[in-house]
């Protein structure tokens, strides 16, 4: 059974960077049907979707955070990680790892909040 | 950018009852159209993708109907664990982009 984790600081300083990371079993990081992403969730903004990676590194940015946003994977460990720099309280969001594919999003981790806030 | 709207935002019945809940599209996006159900404090779960298909242990009481712009998820003999919030997922440019809608809370009348 697939199972996705999230991990990392709850608590950003605004202009800082946010740092987590999804560690993934049950199932190959290195496979060729799957690409893995993130996606937050805000009452002010609803579901977003933030951006996704493939196994051979390529990465998917969502337009409106493209600037911002560094999606990494390191196959080794079986994780991939999120960073979004320079966040304001608008980044205030419960943060979800997610497999997509032709099933899109199908599985996700149980979502990390994390506020931003001096 | 494809705009996803879904109505009603609140839909309040009885256990029993059917349930229609509609996403429209701003552009065609043929059948690249899934639905998600969820419940307070947890991930959303992919209920239906390529609009009508059911994902693995979706009871048959779920059906998805539609394509291009115009899409409903239909629950009948609504049973108590359904009630939750529903969104649409459009993924026509998967995966460099998805757009969620607002989401649509089924609530017990």
């Amino acid at each position: 059974q697939l199972h996705l984790q999230e991990s990392g600081p709850r608590l950003v300083k605004p202009s800082e960077t946010l740092s987590l990371t999804c560690t993934v079993s049950g199932d190959s990081i290195n496979s060729k049907f799957h690409y893995w992403g993130w996606i937050r969730q805000s009452p002010e903004k609803g579901l977003e979707y933030i951006g996704s990676i493939y196994y051979n590194g390529r990465t998917y940015y969502n337009p409106s955070l493209m600037s911002r946003v560094t999606i990494s994977l390191d196959t080794s460990k079986s994780q991939f990680s999120l960073k979004l720099d320079s966040v304001s309280a608008a980044d205030t969001s419960v943060y979800f790892c997610v497999r997509t594919g032709i099933q899109p999003f199908d599985y996700w981790g149980q979502g990390a909040l994390v506020s931003v806030s001096s | 950018e494809k705009v996803m709207t879904q109505s009603p935002a609140t839909l309040s019945l009885s256990p029993g009852e059917t349930a229609t809940l509609s996403c429209r599209a701003s552009h065609n996006i043929g059948n690249n159209l899934a639905w998600y159900q969820q419940k307070s404090g947890q991930a959303p779960r992919l209920l239906f993708y390529g609009a009508s298909v059911r994902a693995t242990g979706i009871p048959a009481r779920f059906s998805g109907t539609g394509s291009g712009t115009e899409f409903t998820l239909t629950i009948t003999s609504l049973q108590s664990e359904d009630f939750a919030v529903y969104y649409c997922l459009q993924y026509s440019n998967w995966p460099s982009m998805y757009t969620f809608g607002q989401g649509t809370k089924l609530d017990l009348k």
